[in-house]
């Protein structure tokens, strides 16, 4: 396994339209996080889920964003009805079970809503 | 609510200097802290991981050091090359009941031959 894999890499899209990015964590990981990261800004938690259970959502996820992981495996995070101010770059991250253990991220999707 | 602070916000220096990024967080109720490189456009690579009960943690020309009790953290980088040139973040995972990292705005470090 080479890591947390995220697709696409970019991805652009007209204001209204609905996309979806998939994330893949280290096989063995069974902890799961999105984050959402704007220019000159560090990453915002988004969301995190243990297994196939979503534990914890920011306010940051408004009603339009939506994130899943069947089966505790890969995940995917929606935006319907995208806004201009929700280009960003979306990363994923994993972890494994024990609490103080150390995060890998993968190389993230930029999205711009035109 | 915690937050944490970076400083300097950008830093440029000639290759082969010792430098020193600061980062600071406002609770010291944290589990372990992180360092993290981010190059232009990409991910980010976790460099370094520290655990609340330790003081610090090496790795080649890098050494983070820890004092949870002060709120601080700091990230060595020895005989630096331009290579390093990226941007360095740092994070805190917070107690209490979750897992999240809680980001700086990070420091944009340039090393010129």
């Amino acid at each position: 396994d080479t890591g947390v894999s995220q697709d696409p890499r970019h991805k652009i899209t007209k204001r209204g339209q609905n996309v979806t990015f998939r994330c893949d964590p280290i096989s063995e990981h069974n902890r799961l996080y999105w984050y959402r990261q704007t220019l000159g800004q560090g990453p915002e938690f988004l969301t995190y889920f243990q297994n196939e259970a979503q534990l914890e959502k920011s306010r940051l996820l408004s009603d339009r964003f939506s994130a899943e992981r069947p089966k505790g495996s890969f995940s995917t995070l929606e935006i319907q009805r995208t806004e201009q101010g929700d280009s960003a770059m979306y990363l994923c991250a994993s972890s494994a079970k024990t609490r103080n253990t150390e995060a890998f991220f993968g190389q993230g999707t930029r999205l711009t809503v035109v | 609510k915690q937050e944490v602070t970076q400083i300097p916000a950008a830093l440029s220096v000639p290759e082969g200097e010792n430098l020193v990024l600061n980062c600071s967080f406002t609770d010291s109720a944290i589990y372990n802290l992180q360092w993290f490189r981010q190059d232009p456009g990409k991910g980010l690579t976790s460099l370094l991981l520290i655990q609340s009960s330790q003081r610090e943690q090496t790795s080649g020309r890098l050494n983070a050091s820890l004092d949870k009790s002060s709120g601080r953290s700091t990230l060595y980088i020895a005989a630096s090359q331009p290579g390093d040139s990226a941007t360095y973040l740092c994070a805190v995972r917070v107690s209490y009941n979750t897992d999240k990292l809680i980001f700086g705005t990070g420091t944009r470090l340039q090393v010129f031959p």
